[in-house]
């Protein structure tokens, strides 16, 4: 079973709308990252959050971790096209260095 | 301050042939994380090493995979005897581990492996 979902799997957004992209982990998180990959290359880090209700913002993007550490949405305020990409959440349970990621959202922002 | 280097960005192997790929982690990190990301799959965690030491590998096939992490040098991602199913997108991440509670990992750009 998978542990870590994502949702929406897909997006396609017009420029200056807003979005939001969800990840729910089956158990308690020690800490949650987010990342951005572009098509064929590597990782973005973006946000790392690990308080209950913590939230992290940085430019036109909000990270934000329930008070439970079960969920975390990534936010983003007026979609321009650099925004597209890949969104990636990565949890860390244990503290134990490895990441779980989730499937990943695939998000296009039409011009 | 330079990022995770990995080398090659690709790399095109025969079925039989070894694979070997390197990671060079940013400078003051010690601690290194090797993932591989499948076609129309996700990222899955592979092996974990701090220097000269193997920390988890519980994501590593039991089979042909190995890795090492030496005193001096880049980490080594080796892949014995390539089969088709190996082709993905290796990628490696280090971070610093100054203190229990920080883990922030950076990704390199990817090693790109094609077995013909």
């Amino acid at each position: 079973s998978q542990e870590l979902e994502q949702s929406p799997q897909s997006l396609i957004v017009q420029e200056g709308k807003n979005l939001t992209i969800n990840c729910t982990s089956s158990k308690t998180l020690y800490g949650l990252y987010w990342y951005k990959q572009k098509y064929g290359e590597g990782l973005i880090f973006l946000m790392m959050l690990q308080k209950g209700g913590e939230e992290k913002s940085h430019e036109k993007i909000t990270a934000k971790l329930d008070e439970k550490k079960q969920q975390s949405s990534l936010h983003i305020t007026a979609s321009q096209p650099s925004h597209a990409g890949i969104y990636l959440c990565g949890a860390d349970w244990n503290q134990g260095g490895k990441l779980i990621f989730g499937q990943g959202t695939e998000l296009s922002v039409k011009p | 301050n330079a990022g995770v280097m990995q080398n090659p960005r690709h790399l095109v192997r025969r079925r039989g042939q070894e694979a070997r790929l390197r990671c060079s982690p940013m400078k003051g990190h010690s601690h290194v994380y090797w993932y591989r990301q499948l076609p129309e799959e996700g990222l899955k965690f592979m092996v974990y090493l701090q220097k000269e030491n193997i920390i988890d590998e519980s994501g590593m096939p039991k089979e042909r995979f190995s890795a090492e992490f030496p005193k001096e040098g880049p980490s080594i991602l080796r892949i014995q005897q390539v089969v088709r199913g190996d082709s993905a997108a290796y990628f490696c991440a280090s971070s610093p581990r100054t203190s229990s509670s920080y883990n922030e990992q950076f990704f390199g750009p990817g090693t790109r492996l094609t077995v013909l």
